[in-house]
């Protein structure tokens, strides 16, 4: 079954510096998203990307976070200037349609120090 | 009002047992609801994908949908110790494409 996967698993940045997750989403998707899990709390919407622009936004989802589809399989999220409240599990999920079921990578650790 | 609303347990029963697991929600645009499974250190699981009022059935999991209580409900048969994981509703609204979760409600099934 075709699935989301995600890279690296894990991520140590020190802080003030920029990181990049990436994810490739499952080919015949069209609408992708990137959800953060602080530890402990609920999954909480980022950002929602289609027909390579950002369709909706969180306000968790501040000018240091951009979203990039560079070629024709991977999305990635970029955080600059990483601040210790960014260290959370960062997901990527793809849907075939807006509406439609949305699904899951297995997530990026970000740890902040 | 929280948007959406699920007891974060946690939910201990015997295997065998069926299993309840309920959200509320508050916003009348959320018009989709599902049901993930999370196992630990893991990304959520789509399990149920349903749109209208009723009863959903795959396998040993039901999904079930009031839209006028603005209430949904998992319930998983025969429950077994794999079973054992955190579940999440979610819901999205007509008007966008984000999912809303629940808290999660954190399972255990013990032999």
């Amino acid at each position: 079954e075709p699935e989301v996967t995600q890279t690296p698993s894990h991520q140590v940045t020190q802080m003030g510096q920029e990181v990049i997750l990436r994810c490739v989403p499952i080919s015949n998707h069209l609408y992708f998203y990137w959800y953060r899990q602080i530890l402990g709390q609920k999954v909480e919407f980022l950002v929602s990307f289609y027909n390579n622009e950002i369709s909706e936004k969180s306000e968790i989802f501040d000018d240091r976070f951009s979203v990039e589809r560079p070629d024709g399989s991977n999305f990635t999220l970029k955080i600059r200037s990483t601040k210790l409240e960014d260290s959370a599990m960062y997901f990527c999920a793809s849907s075939i349609n807006s509406n439609q079921p949305q699904h899951f990578g297995d997530g990026t650790r970000l740890s902040i120090l | 009002q929280k948007e959406v609303e699920q007891d974060p347990g946690p939910l201990s029963v015997p295997e065998g047992a069926i299993v309840s697991l309920n959200c509320t929600y508050s916003n009348s645009a959320f018009q989709y609801f599902m049901w993930y499974r999370q196992y630990s250190r893991k990304g959520p699981e789509l399990l149920m994908y349903t749109y209208s009022s009723g009863n959903k059935e795959d396998g040993r999991f039901t999904a079930q949908v009031d839209k006028s209580s603005k209430y949904i409900s998992l319930f998983i048969r025969d429950s077994q110790p794999s079973d054992s994981a955190t579940y999440l509703c979610a819901m999205i609204d007509y008007n966008t494409d984000k999912l809303i979760f629940g808290t999660g409600t954190r399972l255990q099934v013990f032999p």
